[in-house]
């Protein structure tokens, strides 16, 4: 089972909005509603912000949203901040065999 | 809701070792706990997961056969386990809870192999 494709980075001014891709395949993404996207600053313990493909748990800004497409799930972060400076990681679902594959993950830099 | 590993550990190849994730502050029995693997510089990889409350275990193909995950629900510990590392064991190994979604992570152990 392969890693799901993210982009190597993505960047983005203050306030702007800015959206990360994580595609799969049939068989993890486009099947189960069980993506969640992760934060992790360096050195640092990774951080859920979006869980079942949209939902956002206590705490988590409403800056983060996600959505699916197909094979692709996406997370947008709106209003960027230089807070979000930090690596992001999708995370999908993949059936009885596989169980969880990561994707690559993504630099996101704030200009 | 805490979830706190074990320390950092240095060891040889062919060594065995075995890191732990000690939760509180939840039932530990109600929820799955899972491994997840980082090497340095390198992403996050899905390794295994237990379920505390009947001990039942699922592996990812790449990692089955390569370590052993169980739990002790006496003391709602989490166990991740090797019988003979490997140089490229070396890695942070990160414990989370959850299925579906991981939302409570521990801090993450630091192992390395080297001779």
């Amino acid at each position: 089972q392969s890693a799901l494709t993210q982009p190597a980075s993505v960047s983005g001014s203050p306030g702007q909005s800015i959206t990360i891709s994580c595609t799969g395949t049939s068989s993890d993404v486009g099947t189960y509603n069980l993506v969640s996207w992760y934060q992790q600053y360096p050195g640092k313990t990774p951080k859920l912000m979006i869980y079942e493909g949209s939902k956002r748990p206590s705490g988590v800004s409403n800056r983060f949203s996600g959505s699916k497409s197909g094979n692709t799930a996406s997370l947008t972060i709106s209003g960027l901040q230089a807070e979000d400076e930090a690596d992001y990681y999708c995370c999908s679902y993949a059936g009885s065999s596989t169980f969880y594959v990561f994707g690559t993950g993504t630099k996101v830099t704030v200009l | 809701v805490q979830l706190v590993q074990s320390g950092a550990e240095v060891k040889e190849p062919g060594d065995s070792l075995k890191i732990s994730c000690k939760t509180s502050g939840y039932s530990f029995a109600s929820y799955w706990i899972g491994w997840v693997r980082q090497m340095p510089g390198k992403g996050l990889e899905w390794m295994g997961i237990v379920y505390p409350g009947d001990s039942d275990t699922k592996y990812s193909p790449s990692f089955q056969g390569q370590v052993t995950i169980s739990a002790d629900r006496s003391i709602s510990t989490a166990y991740l386990q090797w019988s003979s590392l490997k140089a490229s064991d070396t890695a942070i190994y990160y414990c989370a809870r959850g299925w579906g979604a991981f939302d409570i992570w521990g801090q993450g152990t630091m192992v390395t192999v080297s001779s």
